[in-house]
């Protein structure tokens, strides 16, 4: 399997302007997680779903933040308007709820707002 | 803020030393997890201990657990200049699938 993948990469944009970040998960896992790191708060964790369904939002920040699972192969992590303090690198991790519940991370997007 | 600690926050020691991390959490836990993360890369999930038990070991990792003070440990032997970089602890809050960050450590290991 290739593991966690998420685009874009990097991503530099200006204020206001819409972001959307996409995961998609390792196959056969039903749980999905956003996480945002920044140097000042560390890992946070903003949501996560379980089977698609949002389980779980409350570290979601601001009503600028949203995200979406339509399918079990796809997330989307928008933000709009995005603002400067938005910048920060956001992780995607999937998870296999039965077992050990390991978490298998994304190599991350990192996001600067100008 | 339900974020963890750990101390501390930065570790810098000699290639063959041992490497001790503290994390504390703050919630019940299911279990708790250490991983690893190299500078600008994903972390990758190191070891796991349940909340019932005490002590696990793997390869040059021992990772111990006190839920009474809701903290725990990560001892790496031998320590390498591989090892470099920053170690988090995860605690996964009882009942549900919320899994939460320390505050992470830094550890530098000098050639």
């Amino acid at each position: 399997d290739a593991g966690v993948i998420q685009s874009p990469r990097h991503e530099v944009t200006e204020m206001g302007q819409e972001v959307t970040l996409r995961c998609k998960p390792i196959s056969g896992h039903d749980y999905l997680f956003w996480y945002r790191q920044t140097m000042m708060r560390g890992l946070e964790l903003l949501i996560y779903f379980n089977n698609n369904v949002p389980i779980d939002d409350s570290g979601m920040p601001e009503d600028r933040f949203s995200a979406k699972m339509p399918n079990a192969s796809f997330s989307t992590l928008k933000i709009q308007p995005s603002e400067p303090r938005d910048s920060a690198v956001y992780f995607c991790a999937s998870s296999y709820g039965v077992g050990i519940g390991e978490l298998f991370f994304g190599e991350g997007s990192r996001l600067t707002v100008l | 803020s339900q974020q963890g600690e750990e101390d501390p926050q930065a570790l810098s020691i000699q290639e063959g030393e041992n490497a001790t991390m503290n994390c504390s959490y703050k919630t019940s836990i299911n279990n708790l997890q250490w991983y690893r993360q190299n500078s600008g890369r994903g972390l990758v999930h190191l070891i796991l201990i349940r909340s019932n038990e005490r002590e696990k070991h793997s390869g040059r990792l021992r990772v111990t657990l006190d839920t009474s003070k809701k903290s725990s440990s990560l001892l790496i032997t031998a320590s390498r200049a591989a090892d470099t970089a920053s170690y988090f602890c995860v605690s996964r809050t009882s009942g549900t699938y919320k899994y939460i960050f320390g505050t992470g450590t830094r550890l530098k290991v000098l050639a």
